[in-house]
């Protein structure tokens, strides 16, 4: 079946150290995003590509770094110049149509990443 | 710019009410809307979008919505609420072609 892989699910990082979240997709879909989720405040977009070796800043983008070598792949790194990582990231994908079309998004099941 | 007001955080309902969750959008052009649920520790799913087409539209488990452009809103709603509908429902928005800008989304529970 095709569909989002996160992994892992759970992820427990160190003061300082730099961690990466995998995010791989075989919808063949040309688009990919990462948001982050906290308690009460919905979704926020970290990153965004809508081609292969092309991304874009989403609103949050400080401390955090992302690849798009391959299609089926948009790893994000979580830096130790995130002050506040302690959240639930999630990945997404979609078609991207001629004009203005939107399918809308096909979600990963998340990773929880915190702080010890 | 685009965005996207969810009224109530939290709503609670009967087994069997109605259920009403409210959004609305703010969209400088034709909006696309869409309804996700999330269950805990879980992805989001689609329940409907709107696309410009039908401004009523239906969608997975029971849910419809309805765009109404004057009042800039696209409220969800379910006949009969089930146990199985607690979770948290967000809104989003997107001018086209550009990211998903969601709401701050609501947490329905369904009481017995």
């Amino acid at each position: 079946d095709g569909g989002i892989t996160q992994s892992p699910k759970y992820l427990f990082r160190k003061e300082g150290q730099n961690v990466t979240l995998s995010c791989e997709q075989n919808l063949n879909h040309d688009a990919m995003y990462w948001y982050r989720q906290d308690p009460g405040q919905g979704l926020r977009l970290i990153y965004y590509s809508q081609i292969v070796n092309d991304f874009q800043k989403g609103d949050i983008a400080e401390g955090y770094s992302v690849s798009r070598e391959k299609k089926e792949s948009f790893p994000l790194t979580v830096t130790s110049a995130q002050k506040n990582p302690t959240a639930f990231y999630l990945c997404a994908s979609s078609r991207t149509g001629t004009g203005r079309t939107n399918y809308g998004y096909t979600f990963g099941s998340g990773t929880r990443l915190t702080v010890v | 710019a685009q965005s996207v007001t969810q009224l109530g955080s939290h709503v609670s309902v009967s087994e069997g009410a109605l259920v009403l969750l409210r959004c609305n959008y703010s969209s400088s052009v034709p909006p696309y809307l869409f309804w996700y649920v999330q269950y805990p520790n879980q992805g989001l799913q689609l329940l409907l979008k709107y696309t410009s087409a039908a401004t009523l539209v239906k969608g997975i488990n029971g849910f419809e919505a309805e765009f109404k452009k004057s009042e800039t809103s696209f409220h969800l709603t379910k006949p009969s609420a089930h146990m199985s509908d607690a979770a948290e429902y967000f809104c989003a928005v997107s001018g086209g072609n550009t990211p998903l800008v969601f709401g701050k989304g609501t947490r329905l529970s369904v009481i017995a």
